[in-house]
C-alpha cells in the first residue's frame, strides 16, 4: 500500500519569501509519479507540478519547483517568492505505475498563509 | 473551452433519500474518478472509471454507486445506506497520454450536507 504524509498542518511564510512544504511517501514500487495540488478555499483542486519517479532532474513549474530526493523518498514544495495569493491547502499525491489503479493517495495537507 | 463540471455546487439530502451528483467533462479524457474529502483532510477515493461501461471501488465505496454510460460523463448517486455522506465530493479525469498522462484535472465539487 501507498501511503503519503505532510507533517505540516500549517505554515507562514512573509510575501516575497520562498517556503518549502514537506512531503514524505511510502511505497515498494520503483516506478511512479509524485504530484502536488494547491487547493485555495473554493474548493477547486489546482494542479502544480509533477515529479516521475525516473526523472533526473528536479520538475520546476514557473515560481513550484519540486524537491525530489529518491533515497529518502521525499517530495518536498517549494515555492519562491511568496504573493498573497499562494495562500491555501497544498497537497501532495503519489501514483504507483505497476498496479492497475490509476488513481491517486494524498497526503493531509498543509495549509499555507503568506503574511504581507 | 474545456474543462470539468460538477453539478450542482451544493446539495442537501434527507435522511433515507438518494442523491445524484453530476460530472461531466469534455477533454475526451478516457479515466474519470470521484473523491470525498472531510473537512481538514485530504482526498479519498470512491470509485474509478478507465473505460467506458466499467468502473471499480475505490477505497470508501461503500453506500455509494457509479456508472459510466459515457465518456463525457461519470455520475455520483450517495444511496440512503451511506451514512454520513456530509463532505466535498470532486470529481476528475485524466489523458492517459503525454508528459502529464497521470495528471488528474478536478472539477469546482459538490458540497453535500444532510439536512
Amino acid at each position: 500500500a501507498q501511503k503519503i504524509t505532510q507533517t505540516q498542518p500549517g505554515m507562514f511564510v512573509q510575501e516575497k519569501e520562498a517556503v518549502t512544504l514537506d512531503c514524505t511517501y511510502d511505497t515498494s514500487d520503483q516506478s511512479y509519479g509524485l504530484f502536488w495540488y494547491k487547493q485555495p478555499s473554493s474548493g477547486e483542486m489546482i494542479f502544480l507540478i509533477y515529479q516521475g519517479s525516473y526523472d533526473e532532474q528536479n520538475a520546476t513549474e514557473g515560481r513550484y519547483s519540486l524537491n525530489f530526493q529518491k533515497a529518502r523518498k521525499s517530495a518536498n514544495l517549494v515555492i519562491s517568492a511568496s504573493q498573497l495569493g499562494d495562500s491555501a491547502m497544498y497537497f501532495c499525491a503519489m501514483r504507483v505505475h505497476n498496479t492497475g489503479r490509476r488513481a491517486l493517495t494524498f497526503g493531509s495537507g498543509t495549509r499555507l498563509q503568506v503574511q504581507p | 473551452d474545456g474543462g470539468i463540471t460538477q453539478s450542482p455546487k451544493y446539495l442537501f439530502r434527507k435522511e433515507g433519500q438518494n442523491v445524484t451528483l453530476s460530472c461531466e467533462q469534455n477533454l475526451n479524457h478516457d479515466a474519470m474518478y470521484w473523491y470525498r474529502q472531510d473537512p481538514g483532510q485530504g482526498l479519498r477515493l470512491i470509485y474509478y472509471s478507465q473505460i467506458v461501461n466499467d468502473f471499480q471501488k475505490g477505497d470508501i465505496a461503500e453506500g455509494y454507486s457509479v456508472s459510466r454510460e459515457k465518456k463525457e460523463s461519470f455520475p455520483l448517486t450517495v444511496t440512503s445506506a451511506q451514512k454520513n455522506p456530509t463532505a466535498f465530493y470532486l470529481c476528475a479525469s485524466n489523458p492517459g497520454l503525454g508528459r502529464y498522462q497521470e495528471t488528474q484535472y478536478f472539477g469546482p465539487g459538490t458540497r453535500l450536507l444532510v439536512l
